[in-house]
This record gives structure tokens, C-alpha cells and sequence, in this order.
């Protein structure tokens, strides 16, 4: 099992330049999420998904967009980058419920945005 | 609303010597609470977590945490530090299934040879 994987694992964009971060995962897990980590904080929720076709927000998703078509992949787009957006990005998934299962995390992707 | 406060932003510690890595949460229900290691460079990983069985919590590379309810308390403790032991760690609270996780905002531990 690969587990969780990200692609890329750095990249640069110019703001207003748009880019999807692709999150891939071989664990047949229904729940997915997308989290950003912010120099010395916290992680925070940007997008989750329960299943295929099923995605809702979370903390911080004002600037990012989602899909999932199918179970193994859910991958965040950003749309006209803005530098506030220069965070490091991390896909998780589980296999169950949000509260009680233990997430399984992707090695992230750093995003800077100038 | 739930919320998690880790009470020390960098902790360091000799090899060979005890670690304790504190977290504080505020929860409204019975809550899970659960403590992930980040490595440089890495992803997270789940140390161990408290799902209202057990309060004692046992963990991956000899870990563990002891949910006290009275003190709203989830501290993570080791006996004796390793190198290896080196990361960044968050602590994690949900108060239910349909509520998502928050972290706390990391305890950077520093093992000095």
C-alpha cells in the first residue's frame, strides 16, 4: 500500500495563476479531507468528502474548490492564487467516521504564492 | 464550541530523560482526543487516542496519555527521550462524529544528546 500521495510536493505560483493539488489514496477509505498548516499553527479543515460525489466545507475554504468522482481520488483546486494562500497543504482520508477513525495523511505539498 | 490549547509552543529535553508534552481541551460532550506526531518534512502520524474507554492511552514508540476529565486535560508523556523522538506534536479534539477534528497548534520537541 502507497497509502496517501500528493502530487507535487512544491510548487510556485504567481498570484491569479489557478492549479489543482492532486491527493490519490489505496486504502479504499470513504473519508477524505484537505487541510492547510500555516507557519505555527495548527492544521485547518479547507474541504472534506464522506464518498464519491458527496463534498462539504470546512474551516477555511473560501478560495479552494473540490470534487470527487471516485473513491481513490480527491483533488483541491485553487483558483486565482493569492499569497495568503502560501501554506502547506495536506490530503488525509480515514475509514471512518471523522471522530473516531485515525487519519491517514499524505506527505503534503508546499505552496508559494508571489 | 470545542477547542484545544497545547501549553508549550517548544519543549527540549536530554536524551534518556522523561518527556511531557501538555494539551488543555474544551469540549461541550464527551470528547476524542488524540495526539499525532509530524517529523520534518512529513506528514502526520497517530501516536494514540482516547475514544471514553480506557483513560490511561497507551501509544506507538512508547508514548502515552492520560485523559483526566476533572482538569480537561490530555497530557502526552514518554519516560526517557530518544533522538528519534525529534518532531513536531498536535493534539487533536473531536467532539463528535460530525463535528471535525481541531488541532491544537503544535509543541515542537527538541532531544539534546
Amino acid at each position: 500500500n502507497a497509502g496517501v500521495t500528493q502530487t507535487p510536493k512544491f510548487r510556485i505560483l504567481k498570484i491569479g495563476q489557478s492549479m489543482t493539488l492532486q491527493c490519490t489514496q489505496d486504502m479504499n477509505h470513504n473519508y477524505m479531507y484537505w487541510y492547510r498548516q500555516d507557519p505555527g499553527m495548527g492544521l485547518k479543515l479547507i474541504y472534506y468528502s464522506v464518498g464519491a460525489g458527496i463534498t462539504d466545507k470546512g474551516e477555511v475554504p473560501n478560495g479552494y474548490n473540490v470534487s470527487r468522482s471516485t473513491t481513490e481520488d480527491f483533488p483541491l483546486r485553487l483558483e486565482l492564487a493569492a499569497p495568503s494562500q502560501t501554506s502547506v497543504y495536506f490530503c488525509a482520508s480515514s475509514y471512518s467516521d471523522r471522530g473516531l477513525g485515525e487519519q491517514y495523511f499524505g506527505p503534503g505539498t508546499r505552496l508559494t504564492v508571489t | 464550541a470545542q477547542s484545544v490549547t497545547q501549553l508549550d509552543s517548544h519543549v527540549s529535553v536530554s536524551e534518556g530523560t522523561p518527556v511531557l508534552l501538555r494539551c488543555n481541551y474544551s469540549s461541550s460532550y464527551s470528547p476524542s482526543l488524540f495526539w499525532y506526531v509530524q517529523h520534518p518534512n512529513k506528514g502526520l502520524q497517530l501516536l494514540l487516542k482516547y475514544t471514553s474507554a480506557a483513560t490511561l492511552v497507551k501509544g506507538i514508540n512508547g508514548f502515552e496519555a492520560e485523559f483526566k476529565k476533572s482538569e480537561t486535560s490530555f497530557h502526552l508523556t514518554k519516560p526517557s527521550a530518544h533522538m528519534s523522538d525529534a518532531a513536531e506534536y498536535f493534539c487533536v479534539v473531536s467532539e463528535s462524529g460530525n463535528t471535525p477534528l481541531v488541532f491544537g497548534k503544535g509543541t515542537r520537541l527538541s532531544v539534546i544528546a
